[in-house]
């Protein structure tokens, strides 16, 4: 099936840095999302990105849907302990005649303190 | 305002073994997803609920898989004969009109098959 395509797999980085993480796709999405999903819990809608261009911020998060259409990525400032976590990238468009959400592998975040 | 409930959180079973999950959404919300999400993975979308009816099972196995939403609210997912392969977190999520930001999962059902 479609997949997206997330990078990096896993992220190792001191609290306080900065991370950046994105995804493409072959497809067009009409919505680009970004996920956080804890040990145990389901993911939890962190950004939702409507327009192709659009920046939008939540805190210390900061997305951006691509021109294209096509891709995305997720910047977190200034890390913090509760940052950890796998994040997931999801865009939400047609694909086979279908309105389809499709996920990203995720990026697995780790901070040392 | 509650969230998505599923139970149980975990489960074993020994393959060709039978398996249900169920799910109840977020109150008002029509639309409902089962998705699969195997260790190491994004989630993958096995079936749809519009109300009671479905909108996309196109990745269901359904030679061993079956889900049901009967009157529109809570819903069931079945694994008969479960494989080896079907060990995974199972995720129900529900939105109120099946777009984006409306988007809810619970918190999984992990499911090992030994």
């Amino acid at each position: 099936g479609q997949q997206l395509n997330q990078s990096p797999q896993s992220m190792f980085i001191q609290e306080g840095e900065d991370v950046s993480m994105n995804c493409t796709s072959s497809s067009i999405f009409n919505t680009w999302l970004w996920y956080k999903q804890d040990p145990g819990e389901g993911p939890v809608l962190l950004i939702a990105l409507y327009k192709a261009g659009e920046l939008t911020s939540n805190g210390r998060l900061t997305a951006q849907f691509g021109i294209t259409r096509k891709d995305s990525f997720l910047n977190i400032s200034a890390s913090i302990p509760s940052d950890v976590g796998i994040y997931f990238c999801a865009g939400l468009g047609v694909l086979q005649g279908a309105q389809k959400l499709v996920f990203g592998q995720g990026t697995r975040l780790t901070i040392n303190p | 305002e509650a969230g998505v409930a599923q139970s149980p959180r975990y489960k074993i079973i020994e393959k060709r073994q039978s398996v249900a999950f169920w799910c109840n959404p977020i109150s008002g919300h029509a639309t409902l997803y089962w998705y699969q999400q195997i260790l190491g993975q994004g989630p993958k979308l096995l079936i749809q609920f519009q109300n009671n009816g479905v909108v996309d099972d196109s990745q269901l196995p359904k030679d061993r898989f079956s889900a049901e939403r009967l009157k529109g609210v809570d819903s069931t997912l079945k694994i008969q004969p479960a494989k080896l392969e079907d060990s995974a977190v199972y995720l129900c999520a529900s939105s109120f009109s099946g777009r984006s930001y409306g988007y809810t999962f619970g918190s999984g059902t992990r499911l090992t098959v030994v």
